[in-house]
């Protein structure tokens, strides 16, 4: 699975749209980008996946180029209760993969009033 | 719906015991994950399983054991626990074959103390 790049920390205004970046440049044709959270030492949560179009859920947006190199969450309007670590990870889909998922550092945002 | 549940807890050892971490779901998840998280760090796999009867090593599976006797539950083992085994453990499952979206569902994880 490829590796992926992240800032170690980012601080966001409550209320502001809080664009978290990753770079996958060595991401492959068949390997999806997903992104999970921590908050505070639980365990981490599912926010969302893509491929190549962009998509989106009630949690965020993930917006990933075309080149498909590097991707960006979107949270569009960020609380308090955001704050946490942001993880990405790129993973290959399909019947034959084994499911797990190989954690980074991943982005600690900071979510101020 | 609990969906992940781990037990203990929180669990202090002495160096040498011996204890056993269990997970169990309730999703009929047919994979099933152990990993460790230092502090500051991020989460490292220990061992995984794709089925009842199955396991496989992860990043990290020296000094530890897996069972998976049942498909519901994942058990994970120290038999001599270690300083270096201080950490927090969170199980996981997720759903199998075409099914696997990559969706995993985390349990609240098990805070070890070993001195």
């Amino acid at each position: 699975d490829a590796k992926t790049t992240q800032p170690p920390s980012m601080d966001c205004a409550e209320g502001r749209a809080a664009n978290l970046p990753c770079n996958h440049s060595t991401i492959s044709g068949n390997e999806y980008v997903y992104w999970y959270r921590q908050i505070h030492s639980q365990g981490p949560q599912y926010i969302i996946h893509g491929l190549k179009n962009n998509e989106t859920n009630e949690m965020a947006s993930l917006i990933i180029t075309e080149d498909r190199k590097s991707s960006t969450l979107i949270l569009p309007h960020a609380t308090l209760r955001d704050t946490a670590v942001y993880y990405c990870i790129v993973r290959s889909y399909g019947s034959s993969n084994t499911g797990k998922l190989i954690f980074g550092q991943g982005t600690t945002l900071q979510v101020k009033p | 719906n609990a969906g992940v549940t781990q037990t203990p807890k929180f669990r202090v050892l002495k160096t040498g015991q011996s204890m056993t971490l269990l997970c169990a779901q309730d999703m009929n998840h047919e994979y099933m994950y152990w990993y460790r998280q230092d502090p500051g760090m991020g989460l490292r796999l220990i061992h995984y399983s794709v089925g009842e009867g199955t396991t496989a090593k992860g990043e990290v599976p020296d000094g530890y054991n897996v069972s998976r006797l049942k498909k519901q539950n994942f058990l994970l083992g120290l038999e001599s626990a270690a300083p270096s085994q201080t950490s927090v453990y969170f199980c996981a499952s997720s759903s199998g074959g075409l099914q696997n979206t990559g969706e995993l569902f985390f349990g609240e994880g098990s805070r070890l103390t070993v001195l």
